[in-house]
């Protein structure tokens, strides 16, 4: 199946700093990707619609500001945690789909990234 | 309000069992459904996809089932195994929705014992 990378698996950054997470998509296009944020226990949530070479879609509730979403070309999409705080702590999850299959099929999603804010 | 649930947890049961999970969704009309596997500190693996027309899907020891008018998917696993231990997921993608744009239950956690 294809191959959704997530980088980095894991990080802990310090309060008021920023970090970038990247998505990309191995074997295929995808002009759009997803962004997810799950709690403990709790269930996937999205965040935001990635579209490579627009601006993403939020969802409601979900600061544009604070979480910028770069979709620079049909492979990689990033998830920037500006002036993160430890509420923002998190395991955030991208996904994606190929942009070339059919409709309506499964979602290919990555390894996600454990963000610890201290 | 609209809802996914997935009634269990956890669930527990011996190798060798037929596992049985179950997701109901209320105030949706899905599209499809769909469940994945999720183990812990990664992200979710696709197993299988089911449409609003059809009842059953099967693949290799897991079959699944989708009734619109209980509003209601079970996900079996038989002949269970300890591998099989993860977090299972079921999410929809309703009419409307962005392409891709799942909406996820919480999971139900299952351990099969040796």
């Amino acid at each position: 199946g294809a191959v959704v990378s997530q980088h980095p698996s894991r990080v802990i950054c310090k309060s008021g700093t920023s970090v970038k997470i990247e998505c990309r998509s191995l074997d295929f296009q995808a002009t759009t990707m997803f962004w997810y944020r799950q709690f403990p226990k709790q269930s996937l949530m999205l965040m935001a619609t990635s579209n490579e070479g627009s601006k993403a879609t939020y969802e409601q509730g979900v600061e544009k500001d604070k979480f910028l979403i770069n979709h620079a070309s049909l492979t990689l999409s990033t998830l920037t945690v500006t002036s993160a705080h430890p509420e923002d702590s998190s395991f955030y999850i991208c996904s994606a789909r190929d942009a070339e299959g059919p409709p309506n099929t499964e979602a290919f999603f990555g390894q996600g990234t454990r963000l610890t804010v201290v | 309000s609209q809802k996914i649930e997935q009634n269990s947890e956890a669930l527990n049961i011996q190798e060798g069992k037929t596992a049985t999970l179950t997701c109901n969704y209320t105030n949706y009309s899905p599209a499809y459904l769909q469940w994945y596997r999720q183990d812990p500190g990664r992200g979710p693996v696709f197993l299988l996809l089911i449409r609003e027309n059809e009842k059953e899907k099967r693949k290799e020891r897991l079959k699944v089932t989708f009734d619109t008018t209980l509003k209601q998917s079970l996900f079996h696993i038989t002949a269970s195994q300890p591998a099989d231990s993860a977090t299972y997921l079921c999410a929809l993608r309703v009419y409307g929705g962005s392409q891709g744009n799942l909406i996820f239950g919480k999971g139900t956690k299952l351990s099969v014992k040796p």
